[in-house]
This record gives structure tokens, C-alpha cells and sequence, in this order.
């Protein structure tokens, strides 16, 4: 099972929006409505920001949103804060057999 | 209060047996739906999932490394084991333990701080 396709880098300036990609296949993003996205820090542990496609946990910031449309999520971040600046992975349930499959990552850089 | 912490040797040798513990409080390994994943994420890539086990005993592996995986819990001290064997310089990584509710949920709502380990002779 691969990884699933998430862009190296997004940048944006504060107050802009941005939106990561994470393309898998019809085993997994297309198939399940299973997706959640997570922050990491440097040196820190993930934290879940959206679980269920476009679910926000309780405590995470409005600001963050996410879709999906065929085999392809989304997360958007919306008037980009510095405290933004982070990596970033979209996860996807892919069946009794993968389980679950990450993304690649993305870094997100605010300028 | 959720908390999560992993704990084991951050050294192992080249084809050692790896066994880290996940000690976990604020919610109990024999609720129903509640199970505990491994997860790995090697310096400066991405994460992988490893292993998952479940509140009524379930297990379930990465198809890659089902091999050399065993997951097991201890209810006695809500702590749950995850052993690799025959190490490699590949599996030096940040090693994980996370909660999932499988009640109809996929998603790693808590994660412990990480443990760090690193295969070299």
C-alpha cells in the first residue's frame, strides 16, 4: 500500500489561505469517509485537527477545515496564523487488510 | 485526562528484538471501543502505522511488517506492549503509541510525546 500524495510545501503569508492535498485511491480516500489531518510541530507529537473528512475536535481553531472529493482530501487553513507553521499529514482508513495509510507530509511555511 | 507515555531502550543493536511500552491513564484498554495503536515515523519522514489492538483482544498489523510485530496489553496496569524483532538501521525511528475509539471512528485522537530509537551496533 502506498503513501498517499501530499504536496512537499504550501506556503502563505498571515491572514491568507491555504489548502493542502492529499490524493489516494478508490481503497482508501475514495472509498471511506475515514480522513483526518494532523499538525506536528518540530520535536513534538501529532495532534489531530480533522478526523472524519471535515470533522473539528473540540479546542481546535475554526480556522481549519476539510473536504473531500473523489480520491482527494483537502484541509484549508484559513487566515494563516505563524503559530501555523508546521508539518502536516492527512490519514486515510483503507480497509481490513492496509488499516491505515499516512500521507507524505506536507510543510507548511508562513512568510 | 488523556496521557499517553511510551518508554523502552533508545538503543538496540542490528537484528535485537525491540520491545517498547505504552502506558496509558485516563481511560481503561477494556472500555469497548477503545484500542491503542504503534506508530513510527523515521527522522525526517513521514509517519506509518504499525499496529492496533483492541479493547475485547483484536489485533491487527501492518501487512509489511506482520512478521516481526506482536502487539499484547496488560489491563492489570492499562499498558500496552509492542514487540519487533530482528532490528534494523531502516527501523531506527520516533515510535508512537496512540488512542483510537473504534467505535466507528478512524482517527488518533491522543499520542504519546514519541520515543526515540535508534538501531546501530
Amino acid at each position: 500500500q502506498s503513501a498517499l500524495t501530499q504536496p512537499a510545501s504550501v506556503s502563505g503569508s498571515p491572514g491568507q489561505s491555504i489548502t493542502i492535498s492529499c490524493t489516494g485511491t478508490n481503497s482508501d480516500v475514495g472509498n471511506y469517509n475515514y480522513v483526518s489531518w494532523y499538525q506536528q510541530h518540530p520535536g513534538q507529537a501529532p495532534k489531530l485537527m480533522i478526523s472524519d473528512v471535515s470533522k473539528r475536535p473540540s479546542g481546535v481553531s475554526n480556522r481549519f477545515s476539510g473536504s473531500k472529493s473523489g480520491n482527494t482530501a483537502s484541509l484549508t487553513i484559513s487566515g494563516l496564523q505563524a503559530e501555523d507553521e508546521a508539518d502536516y499529514y492527512c490519514c486515510s482508513y483503507a480497509g481490513s487488510t492496509t488499516f491505515y495509510v499516512f500521507g507524505t507530509g506536507t510543510a507548511v511555511t508562513v512568510l | 485526562q488523556v496521557t499517553l507515555r511510551e518508554s523502552g531502550p533508545a538503543l538496540v543493536e542490528p537484528t535485537q528484538t525491540l520491545t517498547l511500552t505504552c502506558t496509558c491513564s485516563g481511560f481503561s484498554l477494556t472500555t469497548s471501543g477503545m484500542c491503542v495503536n504503534w506508530i513510527r515515523q523515521p527522522p525526517g519522514k513521514a509517519l506509518e502505522w504499525l499496529a492496533r489492538i483492541d479493547w475485547d483482544e483484536d489485533k491487527f498489523y501492518s501487512a509489511s511488517l506482520k512478521t516481526r510485530l506482536t502487539i499484547s496489553k496488560d489491563t492489570s496496569k492499562n499498558q500496552v506492549v509492542l514487540t519487533m524483532t530482528n532490528m534494523e538501521h531502516v527501523d531506527t525511528a520516533t515510535y508512537y503509541c496512540a488512542r483510537m475509539d473504534s467505535s466507528g471512528h478512524y482517527y488518533f485522537d491522543y499520542w504519546g510525546q514519541g520515543m526515540l530509537v535508534t538501531v546501530s551496533s
